[in-house]
């Protein structure tokens, strides 16, 4: 089955730019979508088609991707931005893939 | 507004069969692509499967061989079988919608149920 990476963690202090990596074989024709999962809640998307931002995301989460990595970019990342993040994307024959995800600390 | 809330048994034994549904209230189940996900404690999410409200299907293939979706759109309901389960199925399971994007090739889920946890023990 497809497999997506990304880095375990991630720790910023606030206010500084927080980036989170995704590679994958196909996303060089795929889209790559993040989702947000705080602890015990099911997740929910922050960017989708690799840098759009759905209504309610603050402007501070961006998207974009190149070749077979995405990335996840916070710009002045918050306490309360602390969460999991998980890379999405579709294969070639249309299998759904999670990345293994990031937990990202913020402090 | 659309939701989704999964039910079944929280505790199943080893090799016996969990089955869980999710009730989609709100909204039609209609015209849309339905998936379980489930999450194994302290893990990641993993994609099982995806029904669409007509029937068709498909599978992780790393389950294939134990997972059965299917859809009742009279009850607007969809439903997850996994046979033969161990303790590595333990997990918390969610029902989710997918939805297509503004861009050709753009599918991705945009509304989710809370998740149930089940735990494979005897």
């Amino acid at each position: 089955s497809y497999e997506l990476t990304q880095p375990p963690s991630v720790s910023v202090s606030p206010g500084q730019t927080a980036r989170i990596t995704c590679s994958g074989d196909a996303l060089p024709k795929k889209y790559a979508y993040w989702y947000q999962q705080k602890s015990g809640q099911a997740p929910i998307l922050v960017i989708y088609e690799d840098k759009k931002r759905p209504p309610g995301i603050p402007e501070r989460f961006s998207g974009s991707s190149s070749g077979t990595m995405a990335t996840l970019t916070i710009s002045g990342a918050q306490v309360e931005d602390e969460a999991d993040y998980y890379c999405y994307s579709i294969d070639n024959s249309g299998d759904r893939a999670f990345g293994g995800g990031t937990k990202l600390t913020v402090l | 507004q659309v939701q989704l809330q999964e039910s079944g048994p929280g505790l199943v034994k080893p090799s016996e069969t969990l089955s869980l549904t999710c009730d989609v209230s709100g909204g039609s189940i209609s015209n849309y692509y339905w998936n379980w996900i489930r999450q194994s404690p302290g893990k990641g999410l993993e994609w099982i499967a995806y029904i669409y409200y007509s029937g068709t299907t498909k599978y992780n293939p790393s389950l294939k061989s134990r997972v059965t979706i299917s859809v009742d759109t009279s009850k607007n309901q969809f439903s997850l079988k996994l046979n033969s389960v161990t303790a590595a199925d333990t997990a918390v399971y969610y029902c989710a919608r997918e939805v297509s994007g503004s861009l050709a090739g753009s599918w991705y889920f945009d509304l989710w149920g809370r998740g149930t946890l089940v735990t494979v023990s005897s």
